[in-house]
């Protein structure tokens, strides 16, 4: 079945405390993305990849760290989080970034910082 | 900042009925436009995407765009209760994607 997958869905964590959140898609997508939805404001991109070593900052990148090793991964990496890092995250990816490239969204990740 | 600006509801409709959603967007250079479903606490899914000035249908829905207005929409024909949802206007504008804060829409039985 063609998704794309993060782990985990849910986490509770302590201000300060590094975290990671996994994203892997299995439809050999160039194209992958981070993304947090708050309330009033939307979904917002945090990072995206146009391939593998290849990364670029969205409109909120402050706070993240991604990396693009492998094609089919996409790991959001949170070195100090703090309480405004509170938010539901998605992944995404497509196979480009282009005029009718759809993206299919992971099932959400919800963390707390407390 | 590029911005894309959706009236964030609650839009109610009855079963049956053509619910219209909106949308407007500010950057010029932006290629392509989406719509995208979500339902409470879960992720985002396609409805359709356009890209050419005009109508695209799909079914039950008919996305529309005008590139000079810097606007588009959807209709939902002959809308049903599970159609109840947020619906989320996307932008593409070079390699990034720029999301609308959604439009809630609740469909009466």
């Amino acid at each position: 079945e063609a998704q794309v997958t993060q782990n985990p869905r849910y986490l509770i964590t302590v201000t300060g405390k590094k975290l990671t959140v996994t994203c892997s898609q299995n439809m050999n997508h160039e194209y992958m993305s981070w993304y947090r939805q708050d309330p009033g404001l939307g979904l917002r991109q945090i990072y995206y990849s146009m391939n593998v070593e290849v990364t670029d900052k969205g409109d909120v990148p402050e706070g993240y760290k991604v990396s693009r090793k492998e094609k089919r991964n996409f790991p959001l990496i949170l070195e100090s989080p703090s309480p405004n890092q509170t938010s539901l995250y998605f992944c995404a990816s497509s196979f480009l970034s282009g005029i009718a490239d759809t993206q299919y969204f992971g099932p959400g990740t919800r963390l707390t910082v407390l | 900042q590029k911005e894309v600006e959706q009236n964030s509801g609650p839009l109610s409709v009855p079963e049956g009925a053509i619910a219209s959603l909106n949308c407007t967007y500010s950057d010029r250079g932006s290629q392509s436009f989406f719509w995208y479903r979500q339902y409470s606490g879960k992720s985002p899914e396609l409805i359709m995407f356009i890209y050419s000035n005009g109508d695209k249908e799909d079914g039950r829905f008919t996305a529309q765009l005008n590139k000079a207005s810097q606007y588009v929409s959807l209709l939902i024909r002959d809308s049903q209760p599970s159609d109840s949802a947020t619906y989320l206007c996307a932008v593409n504008s070079g390699n990034q994607f720029y999301f609308g804060t959604g439009t809630s829409l609740t469909v009466i039985p």
